[in-house]
């Protein structure tokens, strides 16, 4: 059974950077059928899909418009992980953050959440 | 993008009901379409995968229908453990993105 174990912290301030991590078990980081995204819910923008990376003989990532040039996803392979860096941040920016594996274009397996807070 | 807009946004329903979610597709994804059930506090939960798939482990009572810009829900005899938030969702041309919701509550 997978299982995606997300970890970092709750509270950033202002034009800081949101760093989470997404610790894989159950599946190979390198799979080459799926792929490991970053998803985001608040009240005003919903479920908002931000970005992946993934493995097809070598790493690739896709990232949201609505992001594009404030985020970096990447993985780290040797302990199989995969990271968000989300700049810049703003209040828009507050929500519950997940990572999701996702599987013929659907996201089947998820991350418990972090409710990450932007505020001074 | 494309724009996924689900109807209605709150239905009432009872225990034993049969009910259906619409979600439409601002053009076409052919059968790139998923369904998910969201409880307060917890992650989405996938239900129906390409338009018409149960996901393992689903209760026989969801099935979805539809392709290119339509697609539905049904849940054929609503059950307690089925009230609940559920999203459309699409994949297309390395983008995705969901429908608002539809909260389902008790009549």
């Amino acid at each position: 059974q997978v299982q995606l174990q997300q970890s970092g912290p709750g509270l950033v301030k202002p034009s800081q950077t949101l760093s989470l991590t997404c610790a894989i078990s159950g599946d190979g980081i390198s799979s080459s059928s799926t792929a490991w995204n970053w998803i985001r819910q608040s009240p005003s923008r919903g479920l908002e899909w931000l970005g992946r990376t993934y493995y097809r003989s070598k790493w690739y990532s896709d990232y949201a418009v609505s992001v594009r040039g404030r985020i970096t996803i990447s993985p780290d392979t040797s302990s199989s992980q995969f990271s968000l860096q989300l700049n810049s941040l703003t209040p828009e920016d507050t929500g519950v953050y997940y990572c999701a594996r996702d599987h013929d274009g659907a996201f089947d397996f998820w991350g418990q959440g972090t409710m990450v807070t932007v505020s001074s | 993008d494309i724009q996924m807009t689900q109807s209605p946004s709150t239905l009432s329903a009872s225990v034993g009901d049969r009910v259906t979610i619409t979600c439409r597709a601002s053009q076409s994804i052919s059968i790139w379409l998923a369904w998910y059930q969201q409880k307060p506090g917890k992650a989405p939960k996938l239900l129906i995968y390409k338009a018409s798939s149960l996901e393992s482990g689903v209760p026989s009572r969801f099935s979805g229908s539809g392709s290119g810009t339509e697609f539905t829900l049904t849940i054929s005899s609503l059950q307690p453990d089925d009230f609940a938030t559920y999203y459309c969702q699409q994949y297309n041309d390395y983008s995705w993105t969901f429908g608002q919701g539809t909260k389902v509550e008790i009549k």
